[in-house]
């Protein structure tokens, strides 16, 4: 049973700590994305990721925010120093792009309290 | 600028009976459209989708229903169950943008009664 696995599921930090979330894409997608859920923006897209290449990241602000992958099968999403308006919850999805294949398989998401 | 739009934030639904959930679009490039269901603390999970070379599209008790001209897609659940109970997310992708990305609307929660 293929799944998108992420860690930590829970994470409470204070202000100005910095805070690294893992994700494992499913074994053979080749594009992975990050998204952040609020009550007030919905599912919005911070980045996304087409062979480990980053291709789009203006979802987020820069300033604090840093995703890589170091490998296929990792994802990272670094937020440093954190503040109380990052508390959300971030999910990462992974997907086969291909010319007829849109669909994203989401992780169970990394819930993120700022104090 | 919000392109894919949920205008209604919620709906109730006797259980048996039909759920029409939903959404309008606004950018023309869009040619591709999902629905997503989420249940609480877990991810989204895929549901059903459309190319826009088609105007349905049914899977078991959900179907989509596409109308280009209006830029609006609704999801249909016959018959509804409790167990459907959950937010719904549509979402719109293009072949212009090869990366896959997909724009999602603000969902609607469907809440069924038994």
């Amino acid at each position: 049973d293929a799944r998108v696995t992420q860690t930590p599921r829970h994470k409470v930090t204070e202000m100005g700590q910095e805070v690294t979330m893992r994700c494992q894409p499913i074994l053979g997608h080749n594009t992975v994305f990050w998204y952040r859920q609020t009550m007030m923006q919905g599912l919005e897209l911070l980045a996304y990721f087409r062979n480990r290449a980053p291709l789009d990241d203006s979802g987020m602000p820069k300033d604090r925010f840093s995703a890589e992958m170091p490998d296929a099968t990792l994802a990272t999403l670094k937020i440093q120093p954190s503040e109380p308006r990052d508390s959300a919850v971030y999910f990462c999805a992974s997907g086969m792009r291909a010319v007829d294949s849109y669909e994203q398989y989401f992780g169970p998401g990394t819930r993120l309290t700022v104090t | 600028d919000q392109q894919v739009k949920q205008n209604s934030p919620s709906l109730s639904v006797q259980e048996g009976r039909i759920s029409i959930l939903n959404c309008d679009y606004t950018n023309s490039m869009f040619d591709y459209f999902l629905w997503y269901k989420k249940y609480p603390a877990e991810g989204p999970t895929f549901l059903i989708s459309i190319s826009s070379i088609k105007d349905k599209n049914e899977d078991g008790r959900f179907t989509v229903f596409l109308n280009k001209s209006a830029k609006h897609l609704s999801l249909h659940i016959v018959p509804s169950q409790p167990g459907d109970s959950a937010v719904y997310f549509c979402a719109a992708s293009g072949l212009y943008n090869q990366g896959g990305k997909l724009i999602f609307g603000q969902g609607t929660e469907l809440s069924v009664k038994p």
